[in-house]
């Protein structure tokens, strides 16, 4: 069974940073494609980024450019988002997802229960 | 890159069909088979019901089907049941190698 763990989420202040993690089982991690997608409260999903399965390529939202980073790591089967000068506007429940297929314009197939990131001051 | 366009809100009685369209443009939903669709009940994380446009995953009902033209992709809704009550979001693969979500749309069984 696909299973999808994230962790790290909590209250921080603006400008601060937080590095979410997601613990992936039950499947091949290293063959697939990963991403983050968030959800603000009340709203709509938003993709965030995605990562090749040898991390190798990599994309973002343009808003997450150049104060996120999305990485993993193969031999723990683990999902990061490093999140740098957090604003109010990140607030969301963070899910970890993974693409249906281990090709480079899938989209997500098993989600986390995600993990909600506040940021206020 | 711009969210895709969904109906806020669309509503049926039981037994009935419901469509939910997603328009996007030929730099995603028009220009790729890569359109999927996700279903999410309060509290919970989105599920996915239709994948590349009109198939669906192993233990999804036949009662939701996909479809698309042009740059509009559709998925219905046949036979609504009271399960159905959820908030459904489309999402494309896009020219820039990123991903895009619609606005959702709240279905709503009366």
């Amino acid at each position: 069974e696909v299973q999808l763990v994230e962790s790290g989420g909590g209250l921080v202040h603006p400008g601060e940073s937080l590095r979410l993690s997601c613990a992936a089982s039950g499947f091949t991690f290293s063959s697939y494609w990963m991403n983050w997608v968030r959800q603000a409260p009340g709203k709509g999903l938003e993709w965030v980024a995605n990562i090749k399965e040898d991390g190798s390529d990599k994309n973002y939202v343009d808003s997450a450019k150049g104060r996120f980073t999305i990485s993993r790591d193969n031999a723990k089967n683990s999902l990061y988002l490093q999140m740098n000068g957090l604003r109010a506007e990140d607030t969301a429940v963070y899910y970890c997802a993974r693409d249906r297929n281990p090709l480079p314009w899938e989209l997500p197939d098993y989600w986390g229960q995600g993990t909600l990131v506040t940021v206020s001051s | 890159q711009s969210a895709l366009t969904q109906p806020a809100s669309v509503s049926g009685s039981p037994g009935q069909s419901i469509t939910i369209s997603c328009t996007g443009t030929s730099s995603d939903v028009g220009g790729y088979n890569y359109v999927f669709w996700y279903q999410q009940h309060p509290g919970k994380a989105p599920k996915l019901m239709i994948f590349e446009v009109s198939n669906r995953p192993s233990g999804v009902s036949y009662r939701f089907s996909g479809s698309k033209s042009g740059n509009t992709a559709s998925l219905t809704i046949s036979g609504l049941q009271a399960e159905d009550e959820a908030d459904y979001y489309c999402a494309s693969y896009t020219s820039s190698a990123t991903r895009v979500f619609g606005g959702g749309t709240k279905v709503t069984v009366l």
